[in-house]
């Protein structure tokens, strides 16, 4: 499967507790996104990626949330003393960059966080 | 800042029925416009798009025309299927940024 890879898909932790979520995007792609979605809301905007550069991160991204990607391919996303405010689901989405932006983005299943 | 707007669901249709799912937006300059689908248990994935005004995206006999005099891109299919069942979610690209602004969605739902 060359699609965009998340994990885990589930993750259920206590509040307090850190947790971190991997992605996996498209192996040619070079630009990088993670959003967050809550019930019955739509994707809210995280932070992006352009190589191994962060190049943009939302204002949602608390001092808790720390995302990397250190040699330009997969992600992690780290949430430090979850809250139950950080219930959601948590999406990855990569596209190319080749010169010629379409601005499709190409999205993974997501990990679904939640916090008792 | 930018946003979309879009109609509240669920949409409950009868097989070949028309649809129209209404999208609104709000945004300087000229955004890109899109659809994306997000069938049960799948990741959201690009259904149409449009990048400048009177543009019309199309797909799987799904249509939208971007309207930039009543910043609009409404969803329109001439006849649903069951297999349509599904979330859409009207989105933007503003001008000169990367990130994608999601609507809230609107889940379709086609019976038999």
């Amino acid at each position: 499967d060359t699609g965009v890879s998340q994990d885990p898909r589930h993750k259920i932790t206590k509040r307090g507790q850190n947790v971190t979520f991997r992605c996996d995007p498209i192996s040619e792609h070079n630009r990088l996104y993670w959003y967050r979605q809550t019930l019955g809301q739509g994707p809210e905007f995280l932070t992006y990626f352009q190589n191994e550069a962060q190049l943009e991160k939302s204002r949602l991204l608390s001092d808790r949330f720390s995302a990397e990607r250190p040699k330009g391919s997969f992600s992690t996303l780290e949430i430090q003393r979850t809250e139950q405010g950080d219930s959601a689901m948590y999406l990855c989405a990569s596209s190319p960059f080749r010169g010629q932006d379409t601005g499709e983005l190409f999205f993974g299943e997501g990990s679904r966080l939640t916090v008792l | 800042g930018d946003s979309v707007t879009q109609m509240e669901g669920p949409v409950t249709l009868s097989e070949e029925a028309f649809l129209t799912i209404n999208c609104t937006y709000t945004a300087t300059g000229y955004p890109s416009l899109f659809w994306y689908v997000q069938y049960p248990g799948e990741g959201l994935q690009l259904l149409l798009k449009a990048t400048k005004a009177d543009d019309k995206g199309s797909n799987k006999g799904f249509e939208a025309t971007y309207r930039k005099e009543t910043t609009s891109f409404h969803l329109e299919k001439g006849s649903v299927q069951v297999s349509d069942s599904a979330v859409y979610f009207c989105a933007l690209r503003g001008t000169g940024f990367q990130k994608l602004v999601f609507g809230t969605g609107t889940r379709l739902l086609v019976s038999p």
